[in-house]
């Protein structure tokens, strides 16, 4: 069966931009979670959503960051006024069933910031 | 918070030896070490979990040690081969959903 999938697997774009990212997480996962990982460092939590509801989103950084889940499957995270800073990749992974369940991960997505 | 230190931060073994990554966290709250493999454009890869009512776990090669009362757990591979090189990542997980992960043990397997 498809594992978790990101698109774009990169996304260049200018310093001020607008930016979404997308995750497909695996079919009748309900815990989807959001993380960031800069080089050299372990992935950084950003956010958990439970169906449609985002049940922990303590990890966004700033009110810049933003992410839905609208119909509980699909997931959006969105970047207002993209700084150099926010040069990472960023990484999706769903579990069945809520938390402290195996988490899946896709290959993320590769955001630079010119 | 939850914090999560890692070490060593790189190991080198010859094939054929074992390895050990220790990792230590803070949170009495957490219930759920789960190691992931990270190879080199993909995501972390599940390899092995503990959940804290278990001192112990195996899977073939791979297994982890868990101590709740010193607050930390470990990952040992035995009979290392060059495909075990890799970014392992130990992580530290509550009822929340919150994960905290380390900063990754990068493994290098001589043949």
């Amino acid at each position: 069966g498809a594992g978790v999938s990101q698109t774009p697997s990169n996304k260049v774009t200018e310093k001020g931009k607008y930016v979404e990212l997308r995750c497909d997480p695996i079919s009748g996962h309900t815990a989807l979670y959001w993380y960031r990982q800069s080089l050299g460092q372990g992935p950084e939590f950003l956010i958990y959503f439970q169906g449609t509801g985002a049940a922990d989103d303590s990890g966004l950084p700033n009110d810049r960051f933003f992410a839905v889940r609208p119909e509980g499957s699909v997931s959006t995270l969105k970047i207002q006024r993209t700084e150099r800073g926010d040069s990472a990749v960023y990484l999706c992974a769903s579990s069945q069933n809520g938390p402290n369940q195996p988490q899946h991960f896709g290959d993320g997505t590769r955001l630079s910031i010119l | 918070g939850e914090n999560v230190e890692q070490h060593p931060s790189t190991l080198s073994v010859q094939e054929g030896d074992s390895a050990v990554i220790k990792c230590t966290y803070s949170d009495s709250a957490s219930n759920y070490f789960p190691w992931y493999k990270q190879e080199l454009g993909k995501g972390p890869q599940l390899i092995i979990d503990i959940r804290s009512n278990v001192g112990e776990k195996k899977d073939q090669r791979i297994a982890v040690t868990l101590n709740k009362t010193a607050k930390h757990f470990s990952l040992h591979i035995t009979e290392t081969q060059p495909e075990d090189s890799a970014v392992y990542f130990c992580a530290a997980n509550t009822n929340a959903g919150k994960s905290t992960f380390g900063d990754g043990t990068t493994l290098t397997v001589k043949p």
